[in-house]
This record gives C-alpha cells, sequence and structure tokens, in this order.
C-alpha cells in the first residue's frame, strides 16, 4: 500500500523566514518517485519537484531545498527566506512501480501562510 | 511553454444530470490521468489512460464515471449521473514519455452539484 503522510496542517511564518514542510512516506516497492506540488489560491497544481528513490542527493533550486531521506521515509522540503507569494498549500505525493502508469498518491497538503 | 487545459473552469448542474469535464493533455503526452479534490481535502486519484484504454482505476471511479479520447487531443471524464458528493475539483493531468515521469495539471474544473 502506498501512504503519504504530511503531519503539518498549517503553518504561519513572517516573511524571510525559514520553513519545513514535513512528508513521510510508506511504500512496499523498492522504485518510487517522489514529489513536491504547489497549490496557489488560484488552484492549480503546480509541480515542483521529482526524486526517484535511488537518489538521496538533497537538492537545492534557489531558495527551495529538498532533504529525501530514505532510513526515515522521509522527503522535507524547505523554504529558505519566505515570501509572500510562498503562500499555498503544499503536497508531497508518491508514486511506485506497482502502478502502471504511475498514478499519483497525496499527501492531504500542508497550507502554509507567509505574512508580510 | 505548452500546458494542459481543462474546460469549463466552473460547472453548475443539477443533481442526476451527466456532465462532460473536458481536457486537451500536452500534445506529445501519451499517458492521461483524472483526479478529483473535494474542497479542502486531498487531491485523489480516479483514472489513468493509455492507448485508449482505461490503465488504472480508484474505487472512487466507479459505473458513474467514464473516460474517453474522442480524437487526438481532447481527453474528457463523464459523470452520468451526478450526485451532491461529487462536488470538487477535478484534475486533468498528462505525463510524456521520456524517463522523466512528472504529471503536469491541468488548471482543474470546478463541479457544483445542487
Amino acid at each position: 500500500a502506498q501512504k503519504v503522510t504530511q503531519v503539518q496542517t498549517e503553518i504561519s511564518v513572517v516573511e524571510k523566514e525559514d520553513v519545513t514542510l514535513d512528508c513521510v512516506y510508506e511504500t512496499r516497492d523498492t522504485t518510487y518517485y517522489l514529489f513536491w506540488y504547489k497549490q496557489p489560491p488560484s488552484g492549480e497544481l503546480v509541480f515542483l519537484i521529482r526524486r526517484n528513490s535511488f537518489d538521496e542527493q538533497n537538492e537545492i533550486s534557489g531558495r527551495y531545498s529538498w532533504n529525501f531521506q530514505k532510513s526515515t521515509s522521509s522527503f522535507n522540503f524547505t523554504i529558505t527566506a519566505s515570501q509572500v507569494v510562498d503562500s499555498a498549500v503544499y503536497f508531497c505525493a508518491l508514486s511506485g512501480r506497482g502502478s502502471t502508469l504511475g498514478r499519483l498518491y497525496f499527501g492531504r497538503g500542508t497550507q502554509l501562510t507567509v505574512w508580510p | 511553454e505548452p500546458e494542459v487545459t481543462q474546460t469549463p473552469s466552473h460547472q453548475v448542474t443539477q443533481m442526476g444530470q451527466e456532465v462532460i469535464l473536458r481536457c486537451v493533455p500536452i500534445s506529445n503526452h501519451l499517458y492521461f490521468y483524472w483526479y478529483r479534490q473535494i474542497l479542502g481535502q486531498k487531491v485523489e486519484f480516479l483514472v489513468s489512460f493509455y492507448n485508449n484504454e482505461i490503465s488504472e482505476k480508484s474505487e472512487i471511479f466507479d459505473d458513474q464515471f467514464s473516460v474517453e479520447r474522442p480524437d487526438g487531443s481532447n481527453f474528457t471524464l463523464k459523470i452520468r449521473s451526478t450526485k451532491l458528493e461529487d462536488s470538487a475539483m477535478y484534475f486533468c493531468a498528462s505525463r510524456g514519455t521520456s524517463g522523466r515521469n512528472e504529471q503536469f495539471f491541468g488548471p482543474g474544473t470546478r463541479l457544483t452539484v445542487l
């Protein structure tokens, strides 16, 4: 069974603070992919990153960074120096090899609010 | 940059009516998906589609739902007899055949069943 858990329902920070969004996953597949999507107030789902299970290197993209740790089944997302435009719901998702076309299993999302 | 488009952006219907939600995936993509998101909840998989066949469907995707690729560009989701609980945002997604397997989502159709 595939499962994604995002225990943080809502996080509020003040602009320029760093914030980490937690994601824990469960899967029996040895090959799987992890994703983060952003859903701004306008409602669309914006792809942020994909990680495969063989690549545990952390990744940085501008103010965004991701920490993948297989040992703890976690794929956490950090925003450095947050900005008001980062306010959105962030979803972590998992796709396993057990699914033919890679259906995504989403967590419940974390609502991030960045105050000016 | 190519994107997935969906129409309409908002659909209001009466309970028991049929609705068709339309999607135009990214043109060279071959894998297509529908997901839904009930207000305030997580995004849930409905169905995946490839080569004119359903590849996988969830328990939500019952006999009231069907999908079709009527031509080379559109991908539709039909709900035969809508229920109140079908009110949700419906997202279409598509994926290419390259090694990368991220799904690109459309902006969604908000379905309201009265």
